[in-house]
């Protein structure tokens, strides 16, 4: 069973860059047809996809957030990252690593998420 | 971007009801199409790809219907664990977007 596992620092600073890791662990990242992503959401609000990547390093993002955003991936260490720059308060919130159920885009599997707060 | 207007956002049904929550698109998906719930301070739990198909495991009270621009999720007989906050989501095109979620509470 796939089991994925968001872990980065909780409180960033406006104007920094959020950096974030996805631990994938009941097998390896790069076998099968899958896609990456990273997904947040605010307190008390709805989901956004921020981006995925795809094992060959192929990536997609939201355009709202694509001058900002990075997502890479480690296959050595079965990881992929989220790098988000200049963050600011509106950038608060829960971010959640998810893997497609197939080679398509419904999201089967996914971390507990973790909070990432914007403060000074 | 494809726009999505999920309703009702609140849905207030006792146990036993049987519920509908709708999702339109601003354009065609096909089916490209999934349902979640969400329970609080949980990660959302895939229910239904591909506009019909059930995630294995989810028990079959739960199904979807639609394709192109209307989607339907209902729940044919609401168990208290079925309390929770649903949304779609469609993954035809980028970015991939999510509804605006739709709160079933107990009445």
């Amino acid at each position: 069973q796939v089991q994925l596992q968001e872990s980065g620092p909780g409180l960033v600073k406006p104007s920094q860059t959020l950096s974030l890791t996805c631990t994938v662990s009941g097998g390896s990242i790069s076998s099968g047809s899958y896609y990456w992503s990273w997904i947040r959401q605010p307190a008390g609000k709805g989901l956004e996809w921020i981006g995925r990547i795809y094992t060959s390093g192929s990536t997609n993002y939201n355009p709202s957030l694509k001058s900002r955003v990075t997502i890479s991936v480690d296959t050595s260490k079965n990881q992929f990252s989220l790098k988000l720059s200049s963050v600011t308060a509106a950038d608060t919130a829960v971010y959640y690593c998810a893997r497609s159920r197939d080679g398509l885009g419904a999201f089967g599997y996914w971390g507990q998420g973790t909070l990432v707060t914007v403060s000074s | 971007v494809i726009w999505m207007t999920q309703s009702p956002s609140l849905l207030s049904a006792s146990t036993g009801d049987r519920v509908t929550i709708s999702c339109r698109m601003s354009q065609g998906i096909s089916s490209y199409l999934a349902w979640y719930q969400q329970k609080p301070g949980k990660a959302p739990e895939l229910l239904i790809y591909a506009a019909s198909t059930l995630q294995s495991g989810v028990p079959s009270r739960f199904s979807g219907s639609g394709s192109g621009t209307d989607f339907t999720l209902t729940i044919s007989c609401l168990q208290s664990e079925d309390f929770a906050t649903y949304y779609c989501q469609q993954y035809y095109s980028f970015p991939h977007t999510f509804g605006q979620g739709t709160k079933l509470e107990i009445k």
